[in-house]
């Protein structure tokens, strides 16, 4: 698709259950964002990949949560034994990279722990 | 830490009033950058604005880097309910590795 895409739209898990959010980003783009986003709130960095270089996991809240991009292109961000607290909008962005700073976003996986 | 302080944080005006919107941070930024946000969407880009003191227009929007490369305005004139949304600011890094997001200006519009 010529957009960022991510999967599922929606998900509701019960605490304790592990998750899996996933996004597919515009072809061709080197570098991929993942954030959090409480309601009506501004984006909280998570992590960052960039090429075949090691991600910037800085932003990762705690070790439950993971993230990894196959073959430079698909990412997928687990969040393991989810909390109540956990539950925002998880959104994923791509960007050119190599000096294109400009980042195109996903819908989003709206997360709910119930 | 939260890098980037937006206000205000609410905004409700009637149609066809101006605002202007702040992004202020104690660092410099490589480059900034304008997102609005729809509910249930992600932000889309508006603009980026690169030299220190640039000023950029998109129709009734118009946007300013400071001279420091620290803060930005976005001015709108003659607001209308299709500008409705979530303003968000994001200053990039000097290598471009993370974005610096605001902590948003939820703005709505009245017909």
């Amino acid at each position: 698709g010529a957009g960022v895409s991510q999967s599922p739209s929606n998900k509701v898990t019960e605490k304790g259950k592990d998750v899996e959010l996933r996004c597919d980003p515009i072809s061709g783009h080197t570098a991929l964002y993942w954030y959090r986003q409480s309601l009506g709130q501004g984006l909280e960095f998570l992590i960052y990949f960039q090429g075949n270089s090691a991600p910037d996991k800085s932003g990762l809240p705690s070790d439950r949560f993971s993230a990894e991009r196959t073959g430079g292109s698909v990412s997928t961000l687990t969040i393991q034994r989810t909390q109540q607290e956990d539950s925002a909008v998880y959104l994923c962005a791509s960007s050119p990279g190599q000096g294109n700073t400009e980042a195109f976003f996903g819908q989003g996986t709206r997360l709910t722990v119930v | 830490t939260q890098l980037l302080e937006q206000s205000p944080q609410f905004l409700s005006i009637q149609e066809g009033e101006n605002l202007t919107v702040y992004c202020n941070s104690s660092s410099v930024f490589s480059s900034l950058q304008w997102y609005r946000q729809e509910p249930g969407e992600g932000p889309v880009l508006l603009v980026t604005v690169v030299t220190g003191g640039e000023v950029k227009k998109l129709k009734r929007l118009t946007f300013q880097f400071g001279d420091a490369r620290k803060d930005s305005s976005l001015h709108i004139t003659a607001a209308q309910p299709g500008d409705t949304g979530l303003y968000l600011c994001a200053g990039a890094s000097d290598t471009g590795n993370q974005f610096y997001f605001g902590t948003g200006t939820s703005l709505t519009v009245i017909p």
